[in-house]
């Protein structure tokens, strides 16, 4: 079975400070992998996705990156963080084949705040 | 882009009840899921359903393609099921579009 794990599970930041949030699938090879954000109140969006090693897409700009440095990790991170970062990260996986019919599943979730 | 529009924003339950949620949505779905959302935010998939009829538990969710709505019924609610659900679907790419929720209580 595949499991997903997330860290760390909150953080407080202080603006202007750094950001690395990380993200790993286990049980599963070549995953597409993606990261969401939902301010207090406010939709899920989608940031970035990755569909292999080294390859990411940005979704939405918040002046956030991406990497993903190995098959099963995905990291988010940030040199400055701003106060509109605060919120709830989410990591998800959906297999490589099907497209964009492929089912995405979540881990439990980081949650940043910034003051 | 798509948009996806859910219904109602809140409903509020006696233990037992059955409840309708709904979702609309203004482009062809893909991929259409139903989550719950817990009130510490973490998300549980409930259904992949991109077209017909699907049953799991005491779930059910009906998609109608042509008319692009959704709909998830939850039978005999249960004070656990108080939370937020979720409809979400992609188009033509991986980017799952999420709607707003619908925010269920259950009474006892």
């Amino acid at each position: 079975a595949q499991t997903i794990h997330q860290w760390p599970v909150a953080e407080i930041k202080a603006v202007g400070s750094p950001l690395s949030l990380g993200c790993t699938i286990k049980g599963k090879s070549s995953p597409n992998l993606y990261w969401y954000w939902q301010a207090t109140g406010g939709t899920l969006q989608q940031l970035f996705y990755s569909i292999t090693v080294g390859q990411v897409e940005s979704v939405v700009q918040l002046n956030l990156s991406a990497s993903r440095p190995k098959d099963d990790q995905f990291i988010l991170s940030t040199e400055k963080l701003l106060l509109s970062h605060s919120g709830f990260y989410l990591c998800a996986w959906s297999s490589r084949t099907g497209g964009a019919r492929a089912e995405q599943f979540f881990g439990p979730g980081t949650r940043l705040t910034v003051l | 882009g798509q948009q996806v529009q859910q219904s109602p924003s809140s409903l509020v339950l006696q233990e037992g009840e059955n409840a309708e949620l709904q979702c609309n949505f203004s482009s062809t779905a893909t991929q259409l899921q139903w989550f719950y959302q817990s009130p510490g935010g973490s998300l549980v998939s409930l259904l992949s359903n991109p077209s017909g009829t699907k049953h799991t538990g005491r779930l059910t969710s009906t998609t109608v393609t042509k008319e692009r709505r959704s709909s998830l019924h939850i039978s005999s609610s249960q004070t656990t099921d108080s939370g937020t659900y979720l409809c979400a679907l992609t188009g033509n790419t991986r980017k799952l579009i999420f709607g707003l929720g619908t925010t269920l209580q259950v009474q006892p």
